[in-house]
């Protein structure tokens, strides 16, 4: 079974819109997440720490359901900058605090 | 503000030949990681480095592969006989904070390409 899993996508949808993005993780004594985002042939680039009460930075909204073992990113009125590739990252405690990347969900905002 | 850097930005190499990727991590960073993504698929961890020693490898990095920090500030990854399929994106990578929080900070990545 997949460590971090990701709808790959891509979301098409129009600017303006509100779009979700789920990640769901295997390990349950993970204890850090992130969302990253990656532009095409570019570094990935932290979105947003996901912290254990939910946290909202403008129009992104992280929240994380550990008994669920999933996390959401909630992206409000869509801008055609928001298009890029929003990568789930899980990091589990006990040993080697190694990062671990989803596949990633490609997002496409058109006008 | 701080980064990490990367040369060379892209290598092209000849199969069997030697490569050597260089990092230069944010200086109060305490732990170093190599990640590799291959056009098209997800970032793949390499290799952890922490306290001057590997603390964690993947499958991936086999015996061809080695990591050194020889001065304490650049990181260097060492491929020693390309092959093919290992023509990819490597991004070096370092985090702040010891245990299971702090954020990773990436490199720009160096592209490699094995002909």
């Amino acid at each position: 079974r997949k460590e971090v899993e990701q709808d790959p996508g891509p979301f098409n949808v129009p600017e303006g819109a509100t779009v979700a993005f789920n990640c769901t993780y295997s390990n349950s004594a993970s204890q850090s997440f992130f969302w990253y985002r990656q532009d095409c042939r570019k570094e990935p680039k932290l979105l947003m720490s996901v912290y254990s009460s939910g946290n909202e930075d403008g129009r992104f909204t992280a929240q994380l359901n550990r008994a669920s073992q999933y996390i959401s990113l909630l992206i409000r009125d869509s801008k055609l900058s928001d298009s890029a590739t929003y990568l789930c990252v899980v990091m589990a405690s006990g040993g080697s605090y190694i990062p671990t990347f989803g596949r990633g969900t490609s997002l496409i905002v058109h006008p | 503000e701080p980064e990490v850097t990367q040369t060379p930005s892209h290598q092209v190499t000849q199969m069997g030949q030697e490569v050597i990727l260089r990092c230069v991590p944010i200086s109060n960073h305490l732990y170093f990681y190599w990640y590799r993504q291959i056009l098209g698929q997800k970032v793949e961890f390499l290799v952890s480095f922490y306290n001057n020693e590997i603390s964690e490898k993947s499958e991936i990095f086999d015996d061809q592969f080695s990591v050194e920090r020889p001065d304490g500030s650049n990181f260097t990854l060492k491929i020693r006989s390309t092959k093919l399929e290992d023509s990819a994106m490597y991004f070096c990578a370092s985090r702040r904070l010891a245990g299971d929080v702090g954020e990773l900070f990436f490199g720009e990545g160096s592209r490699l390409t094995v002909l």
